[in-house]
């Protein structure tokens, strides 16, 4: 079993649309988490950081459940512009960070 | 934000031959560095960890031989493929942390073809 698991996709919505993406991860001492965005054939980005509490930036809100292991990100109002693949980042206690595979969006007109 | 550099950004090379990658922390002293290979739709999987002035920890299944990591400064590291051959051609990362941080900052990546 993979450390952090998300389901690839495609994600297919259009503009205007509310998607939502999940990521399980199995080692409960892991410590801090993130998202990253990753275009076609470039570095991965960070996109935000998550919290128990649950963060917001703009369009997009994070939310991590520590009981569950589980980790959300959710993007209101889709643009064009998000058509990319977010990967779900966990920061081991070492201070590795180990990637999910990632899922893929794309935003149709 | 900080910046990392990394070059090449695109390689071709003939089988056998070394390839060398390096990573710069251009506005910070990055104590660590991490490199990372990525394979077409898989994910980022995490090669070594190098310290500055210290031995690189390689990951289970990375052969230190082949891969050869040098992080003489806090500003540098380089990664050599030697003798590479076709299975290694792969997308390399680095990517660079400021003393404890949590953040990593990456490179834009390498692109190695080998023939």
């Amino acid at each position: 079993r993979k450390e952090v698991e998300q389901d690839p996709g495609p994600f297919n919505v259009p503009e205007g649309a509310t998607v939502a993406f999940n990521c399980t991860y199995s080692n409960s001492a892991s410590q801090s988490f993130f998202w990253y965005r990753q275009d076609c054939r470039k570095e991965p980005k960070l996109l935000m950081s998550v919290y128990s509490s649950g963060n917001e930036d703009g369009r997009f809100t994070a939310q991590l459940n520590r009981a569950s292991q589980y980790i959300s990100l959710l993007i209101r109002d889709s643009k064009l512009s998000d058509s990319a693949t977010y990967l779900c980042v966990v920061n081991r206690n070492t201070g590795k960070l180990i990637f999910g595979q990632g899922t893929t969006l794309q935003v149709k007109p | 934000g900080a910046v990392v550099s990394q070059h090449p950004s695109w390689v071709i090379c003939k089988s056998g031959t070394s390839v060398k990658i390096e990573c710069r922390s251009l506005d910070f002293q990055a104590t660590t560095m991490f490199w990372y290979r990525q394979f077409p739709k898989q994910s980022l999987m995490l090669m070594a960890t190098s310290n500055e002035g210290s031995k690189a920890t390689y990951e289970q299944g990375v052969e230190k031989d082949k891969f050869l990591i040098n992080h003489a400064s806090l500003t540098l590291s380089t990664l050599t493929v030697t003798s590479a051959h076709p299975e290694d051609s792969s997308f390399y990362i680095c990517s660079a942390r400021e003393g404890l941080k949590n953040i990593q900052y990456f490179g834009a990546g390498t692109r190695l073809s080998v023939l």
